[in-house]
């Protein structure tokens, strides 16, 4: 069953804001990731964050970590317009694990 | 990273027919595979985990008789839509695990399948 949840579903911006998602999850988990989804395209791995680690950037990409409240949030800044795709958190249990999805923020930026 | 194809990347079948996808790890041996089916506008949900060697195991309400998975190498799973019909229409995805006690796992692009 699907363990994570994701807000807003769906965010619509200008270009140059900055983005902000939210993933909440059930369990307690090994690590946590964020993927990038183009319409009827494939996953795009964005970041990985570990159980021990509270906050990773990865150039205009910010996640954040709070396991005791079991949630993750993904700041995009300065956004463009090819930032406009579905963004899924994917939680990992334990090692060797498949992962668990949350819905989905559906994210437009607007020209 | 590893690089996992899928193959065919399309494919558009008649109801009742059956389908075969492949998911390949290129560069890398994969012990387990996962396969996760997305409908339009939604998550990816798992549908089984795909050990080689052994049978799959399914996820709940996931008919081990229609979807076939076999994991006979290590290199290779196949996921095999039995008589498809057009609410088997979805997009079909794998991801292969790197290596034992690891969480490395690598996507495939996906297979989009249409069931007329």
């Amino acid at each position: 069953s699907q363990q994570g949840e994701e807000d807003p579903q769906a965010l619509s911006i200008q270009e140059g804001e900055n983005a902000t998602m939210n993933c909440s999850y059930k369990t307690s988990i090994n690590n946590l990731q964020w993927y990038r989804q183009n319409s009827g395209r494939g996953l795009v791995h964005l970041i990985l964050i570990r159980s021990n680690e509270r906050e990773k950037h990865s150039g205009r990409l910010r996640v954040t970590l709070d396991t005791s409240k079991k949630s993750s949030s993904l700041l995009i800044t300065a956004s463009r317009a090819a930032d406009t795709a579905s963004y899924f958190c994917a939680t990992v249990l334990n090692y060797g694990q498949n992962f668990v999805f949350g819905p989905g923020t559906r994210l437009s930026v607007l020209p | 990273g590893a690089v996992v194809s899928q193959h065919p990347s399309r494919v558009i079948c008649k109801s009742g027919t059956s389908v075969k996808i492949e998911c390949r790890s290129l560069d890398f041996q994969a012990t387990t595979m996962f396969w996760y089916r997305q409908f339009p506008k939604q998550s990816l949900m798992l549908m089984a985990t795909s050990n080689e060697g052994s049978k799959a195991t399914y996820e709940q309400g996931v008919e081990k008789d229609k979807f076939l998975i076999n994991h006979a190498s290590l290199t290779l799973s196949t996921l095999t839509v039995t008589s498809a019909h057009p609410e088997d229409s979805s997009f079909y995805i794998c991801s292969a695990l790197a290596g034992i006690g690891t969480n490395e796992q690598f996507f495939g692009p996906g297979t989009r399948l249409t069931v007329l």
